[in-house]
């Protein structure tokens, strides 16, 4: 079946503009997780979705970001008055749910903020 | 808090030779463990996992990871490392039954052919 899809797959803008990024998880997967990797780091958790709630936003690094899902369907992520440090690679995951359960990743969107 | 710490940020192997990728966890009690990798331009794949029963757990592509609740490690194992190993691996743990992955920063694997 379809993995965890994510658009756009490369995104350069200007700093100060907002962006918008895209998850489409796994048919069936109540949980949706963000994360970003900066070159040469791990992964940065930033937000987690069960359902259409947001338990644990404490990732999200200033109020410039914010994320929503439909249901337990599409995620957006949004950056808004971009900032240089904010290039990264962002990545979706979704599972049927914590636990023992693995997180399926999409294969992300490099940001790239000139 | 939980975190975890993979001390090494690079190794690099002969193909062929055996290969082990240190992971230690910070957890209170027995964590969700996990190993992903990472291909160039990709995104995590799983490799294995660990949340109960025998402590030695075998996963995709000949890779298998031993669970030490003593030394808080669950480092990743593989007798004969091929080219196709080369990637940045991943170990992540969850303590909680819901949310978030701790991950480590990662261990870029380099293969010599």
């Amino acid at each position: 079946g379809a993995g965890v899809s994510q658009s756009p797959s490369n995104k350069v803008t200007e700093k100060g503009k907002d962006v918008e990024l895209r998850c489409d998880p796994i048919s069936g997967h109540t949980a949706l997780y963000w994360y970003r990797q900066r070159l040469g780091q791990g992964l940065e958790f930033l937000i987690y979705f069960q359902g259409n709630s947001a338990p644990d936003k404490s990732g999200l690094p200033s109020d410039r970001f914010s994320a929503e899902r439909t249901g337990e369907s599409v995620s957006t992520l949004t950056i808004q008055r971009t900032q240089q440090e904010d290039s990264a690679v962002y990545l979706c995951a979704s599972s049927l749910g914590g636990g023992q359960f693995e997180q399926y990743f999409g294969p992300g969107t490099r940001l790239t903020v000139t | 808090a939980q975190s975890v710490t993979q001390p090494d940020i690079h190794i690099t192997v002969s193909e062929g030779a055996s290969l082990e990728l240190r992971c230690n966890y910070s957890y209170g009690a027995t964590p969700y463990l996990f190993w992903y990798v990472q291909s160039p331009g990709q995104g995590l794949q799983l490799l294995l996992k660990y949340f109960s029963g025998d402590t030695l757990v075998q996963g995709i592509k000949g890779f298998e990871a031993e669970f030490k609740r003593s030394q808080s490690s669950f480092n990743l194992r593989k007798p004969s490392v091929h080219w196709s190993d080369a990637a940045e691996y991943f170990c992540a743990c969850r303590g909680s039954t819901l949310g978030r992955l701790y991950f480590g920063r990662g261990t870029q694997l380099t293969v010599w052919p």
